[in-house]
Order: structure tokens, then sequence, then C-alpha cells
């Protein structure tokens, strides 16, 4: 069945880039997501990546895709204390079209 | 647009107890759904609809009912609460199956005693 991993913490200091990995199971997703929820709220889309596409920029965020080894990068440049959140990758895969999510990296930064 | 609104923001139930969770969103989007968030297990689809309707279970259906009579409208209910449904759950809309812009709202907290 489909899964999606990734680790569930990640420490930075306020300045540096921060990269969350993620890997994935279904080859056939047509699209994987990055989202953000601060505390107390609801998900927030950040960023989306086809499937066909290997890498995409978006002001601070970058995503990287490798289709081969089914694995998906967000990096953070510049990383502001603003940028602590949990962050989770999802692939549309689903067997209803739904989101697949991972359990969330939880992104501290420190001033 | 007020986007997807959720209500309540927070509830606590007894064990046995009903109630429904409602769901609106005012983007005309055709497919709505609905999940829950436990800690440690991320989200996980409870029911969806791809439009007026129309519903289907997802992954952890038992327990919930759903049903949409309107575009707008997409309520979850719980017939008989349990402490196993203690948890936050998330409405979300988009335009399309193909959600390339998924919209949630901002959960409703349920503590079921």
């Amino acid at each position: 069945g489909e899964d999606v991993e990734q680790s569930l913490f990640l420490s930075v200091r306020e300045g540096d880039s921060s990269v969350i990995n993620c890997t994935y199971t279904d080859s056939s997703s047509t699209y994987l997501y990055w989202y953000k929820q601060e505390p107390g709220a609801g998900l927030q889309l950040l960023t989306y990546i086809f499937s066909n596409m290997d890498m995409k920029q978006d002001q601070r965020l970058t995503v990287l895709l490798n289709k081969k080894d089914k694995h998906l990068s967000l990096r953070i440049a510049d990383t502001q204390t603003g940028d602590s959140a949990i962050y989770f990758c999802a692939e549309m895969g689903g067997s209803q079209g739904n989101l697949i999510f991972g359990k969330g990296t939880k992104l501290s930064v420190k001033p | 647009n007020a986007g997807v609104t959720q209500t309540p923001k927070f509830q606590v139930l007894k064990t046995g107890q009903s109630m429904t969770l409602q769901c609106a969103q005012d983007m005309n989007h055709e497919y709505m759904s609905w999940y829950r968030q436990d800690p440690g297990m991320g989200l996980r689809l409870i029911h969806y609809s791809v439009g007026a309707g129309i519903t289907d279970q997802g992954e952890v259906p038992n327990g919930y009912n759903v049903s949409r009579s309107t575009t707008e409208d997409f309520p979850l209910r719980l017939l008989s609460a349990a402490p196993s449904q203690t948890s936050v759950y998330f409405c979300a809309s988009s335009s399309g199956t193909f959600q390339e812009t998924q919209y949630f709202g901002p959960g409703t907290r349920l503590l079921v005693l």
C-alpha cells in the first residue's frame, strides 16, 4: 500500500537552511505536496511539484524530486523563527484520489 | 471568501453521545473530505465526496457518517462517540480530484470522555 515516511524532528539555527526529507512508495503519484501546520491551526499548502519535474523553486522554498529513489525534499533558505511548525509531505496517490500524508516533521528554529 | 469553515472549534462529549461536526466552503468546490489527525499518525482520510449526493468511505470510516446534500456543506456525524474518536478533525475541499490546491479548515478538537 501507499506509505509516506519522514523524520519526526529537525532543529536548526535562525539564518541556516533547513532540509526536510520525505520518501514515498506510490510511483504513480502525479502530485507531491508540502503542507505547513502551525500550532493550533489547520494545514496550509506551501508548495507542490508535479511528478514530471525535478525541482521547483518558490522564493525561500526549493523542492527537489528524485523519482528514481522516490525521494522528495523541502529546503527552506534563511530559516526564520516564524518557520517553526510541523511540515507534512503528502502524495496524491490514494485509491480514492485522496492525499496520503506523512506523520509530519516538527521544525524548531533556535535564535 | 471565507474559504473552509468548521464548527465547533472544540467539543467535549461523553461516551455514547452523538454530534455533528459542521464543514462549509464557499468556493464552489466539488471535492470535499474529512481527515482526522492523531499524534504520530499524520492525517487519515475518514470520508470524502466528489460532489453533491455522492459520498464514499476513506481509510478510517467506522463510527462516522457523512452526507452531501449541497455543494457547500459536508457534515460529519458521530452516532455514538467513543474515546478512540478523540482527535482533531479537519475538513478540506478542492476544485478537482487532483487537489492541486486543497484548502483545509481550521479544525475541530474533539475530546470523548
